[in-house]
């Protein structure tokens, strides 16, 4: 069974700081691997899809990046700030159109 | 806008008082679902949707049921619901074509008492 993991469960950084979230998963068969922002309460927001055949993706001071045969992504955030504190969640397919299997995220807080 | 609607957003109820909670999407997407998100549980998929009429349990799908009449909406059914059931819930749409990338309704917090 697919197990989705993210280290560290929280990190605390000042705000310019360069910073990398974790995530492993047990079964390197994924479909794709999508990275999501949480704020407190509210609901997910899509950062960043990498298909199973790439590498990496970026999207402005993001880059997530995939190695699927060691079970292994990171998101790279550049220069940090305030606005970036959140909780983000790691999630991988399977196959394609079955369940998002989610680690349970890294809370980031990035002070000013 | 592209986006996947919840309503309510908010709801406090009484055990066994049965309830639904209603999702809709306007991106045409096939493929639609429901997860609860539970403290040091994570996020958990009740239910599923490939297309009209064509739902699947998911990994906790006990206690709920779901309907898909038409493609734009799936909602969620608590015939009877349970202090149990206290949870965030989240509704998710994609296409069943490449990349299947899932977009998330802001969520519903529903409190059992």
């Amino acid at each position: 069974k697919q197990e989705v993991t993210q280290i560290p469960a929280a990190l605390s950084v000042p705000e310019g700081e360069n910073l990398v979230l974790n995530c492993s998963f047990t079964d390197s068969a994924i479909y794709n691997l999508q990275w999501f922002r949480q704020d407190p309460g509210k609901g997910l927001t899509s950062l960043l899809l990498i298909q199973s055949s790439q590498r990496e993706q970026t999207s402005g001071r993001l880059n997530a990046s995939l190695d699927k045969s060691s079970g292994r992504s990171t998101l790279y955030i550049a220069a940090s700030q305030p606005g970036d504190s959140a909780t983000y969640l790691c999630a991988v397919v399977g196959q394609a159109g079955t369940a998002l299997i989610f680690g349970k995220g890294t809370t980031l807080s990035v002070s000013s | 806008e592209a986006q996947v609607t919840q309503n309510p957003r908010y709801l406090i109820t009484v055990t066994g008082k049965k309830l639904t909670v209603t999702c809709s999407q306007n991106m045409n997407h096939e493929y639609m679902s429901w997860y609860r998100q539970d403290p040091g549980l994570g996020l958990r998929q009740i239910y599923y949707s490939m297309n009209v009429e064509v739902t699947d349990k998911g990994d906790v799908p006990e206690g709920y049921k779901v309907s898909r009449k038409e493609k734009r909406n799936f909602p969620l059914i608590l015939e009877s619901p349970s202090p149990n059931q206290t949870s965030l819930y989240f509704c998710a749409s994609s296409l069943t074509k490449n990349p299947y990338e899932q977009y998330f309704g802001p969520g519903t917090r529903l409190t059992v008492t």
